[in-house]
């Protein structure tokens, strides 16, 4: 069974100020990860996923995550953030035997004037 | 890209009433869909997986018959809270598996509330 570990439940960060928002899995076998933003009263919205090849993936609005086998990390980081970028982040993980996702207890980004 | 439409946005009901929320993916089939239920400040908790044409398979500690999920279509599922009370008051999310993109796309959410 895989798990995923959200170590910060909340993390808060001046405006334009760079942030990383990290994310920890455990799995026996090979996987697939996400990450979902949430904002208030929404449903959630894919951010990024690593299926495979690169391991550096990006999001349109500037967040990107790197997939470290090795360290079994999908950190999510991101060089400036905006006011906007407040909301709560949801890492994800599903493996070839088992599509149903397992998330994270989530980690609440607070942007910050 | 895929899109999950969820109705109602926000349901206010009374006590023992039922109350049905609907699931439908627009321009894609989902031949799997989920429901979430998910607390203030919390993670999703799954509560049941639901495969077009046959019965869901409800996650452990879920009331089956409490909570009725239909998946009659490729393109819509639905969960009825039945005989409602206030403890069932949460925000229920679907999510809808899109197997040619492998990625699962979220209904915006229902806030139920049960007075």
């Amino acid at each position: 069974a895989q798990s995923v570990t959200q170590l910060d439940s909340q993390v808060p960060v001046f405006e334009e100020a760079p942030v990383e928002l990290r994310c920890n899995y455990s799995s026996s076998v090979s996987v697939y990860l996400f990450w979902y933003v949430q904002y208030p009263n929404q449903g959630l919205q894919l951010l990024l996923k690593y299926l495979s090849g690169s391991t550096l993936v990006k999001s349109i609005n500037g967040f990107e995550a790197e997939f470290n086998k090795s360290q079994t990390s999908f950190h999510l980081r991101k060089p400036s953030v905006h006011i906007s970028d407040t909301a709560e982040y949801f890492c994800a993980v599903t493996t070839g035997e088992s599509y149903i996702p397992t998330f994270g207890r989530g980690t609440s980004l607070i942007v910050h004037p | 890209g895929a899109v999950v439409s969820q109705h109602p946005s926000r349901v206010i009901c009374k006590s023992g009433t039922s109350v049905k929320i609907e699931c439908r993916s627009l321009d894609f089939q989902a031949t799997t869909m989920f429901w979430y239920r998910q607390f203030p400040k919390q993670s999703l908790m799954l509560m049941a997986t639901s495969n077009e044409g046959s019965k869901a398979t409800y996650e452990q500690g879920v009331e089956k018959d409490k909570f009725l999920i239909n998946h009659a279509s490729l393109t819509l599922s639905t969960l009825t809270v039945t005989s409602a009370h206030p403890e069932d008051s949460s925000f229920y999310i679907c999510s809808a598996r899109d197997r040619e993109a492998y990625g699962y796309t979220f209904g915006s959410g229902t806030r139920l509330t049960v007075v």
